[in-house]
């Protein structure tokens, strides 16, 4: 089955400085890749997917790149601020089933 | 506000207990999707409806067992339940099936089992 790999597992940055998270996946018939942001006590919200036909989609301050030869995606988020604090997952679907997560990332932006 | 309802928020039971977990989708939302959520496993997909049927299904026990109405709420059964049972469950809603659409996540539902 599919086996989705996250890094780093924490990350630390300074305010308005860039972030950059990244996910591997196993099973090459992945053809959807959201990632989701979850503050404490709350459930994980879609901050931006991709499709595999798609190399790269951004919006605002926030991007994924895909390579599927390599089968590896990640999520950069520029200038960040305290309130993008949070985890934040990956994960790898066909068709909108059987959705892997990774492990998540926790995000800490200092001010 | 995502628009999916869990019931309850919290519950504490026992070991070897049954409990019910209630999920509704947000309005026009015929698929849902179980999701359990614990410290060491992550977050791990467990089942998935579509417009009452049962459509896809991940690592879920068979003391587990899942449901959709035909008023496309959908109820999350535990039985037999064992204290690695303890987890943040959420259910989340999404319009489509079968083309990746954006899932709406619920508050969860934080089942402790003593």
């Amino acid at each position: 089955g599919e086996n989705v790999e996250q890094h780093p597992s924490t990350l630390s940055v300074q305010e308005g400085d860039s972030a950059v998270i990244k996910c591997t996946y196993s099973d090459s018939a992945s053809n959807y890749f959201p990632w989701y942001k979850q503050e404490l006590g709350k459930g994980p919200q879609l901050i931006i997917d991709i499709r595999s036909n798609v190399g790269e989609k951004k919006d605002q301050r926030i991007a994924v790149t895909l390579n599927k030869t390599a089968k590896h995606f990640s999520l950069h988020i520029t200038e960040t601020q305290p309130e993008d604090s949070a985890v934040y997952f990956c994960a790898a679907s066909q068709y909108g089933q059987n959705f892997v997560f990774g492990p998540g990332t926790r995000l800490s932006v200092l001010p | 506000d995502s628009g999916v309802t869990q019931t309850p928020k919290h519950l504490i039971t026992a070991t070897g207990q049954r409990v019910t977990l209630r999920c509704s989708p947000r309005s026009g939302d015929l698929s849902v999707y179980w999701y359990q959520q614990s410290l060491d496993q992550g977050l791990q997909f467990l089942i998935q409806y579509y417009n009452g049927e049962e459509r896809a299904k991940g690592n879920i026990l068979e003391r587990f067992s899942a449901q959709q109405f035909p008023d496309l709420h959908s109820e999350l059964n535990l039985s037999s339940l064992e204290l690695g049972d303890s987890a943040l469950y959420f259910c989340a809603s999404s319009v489509v099936q079968g083309v990746g659409g954006e899932q709406f996540f619920g508050p969860g539902t934080r089942l402790t089992v003593l």
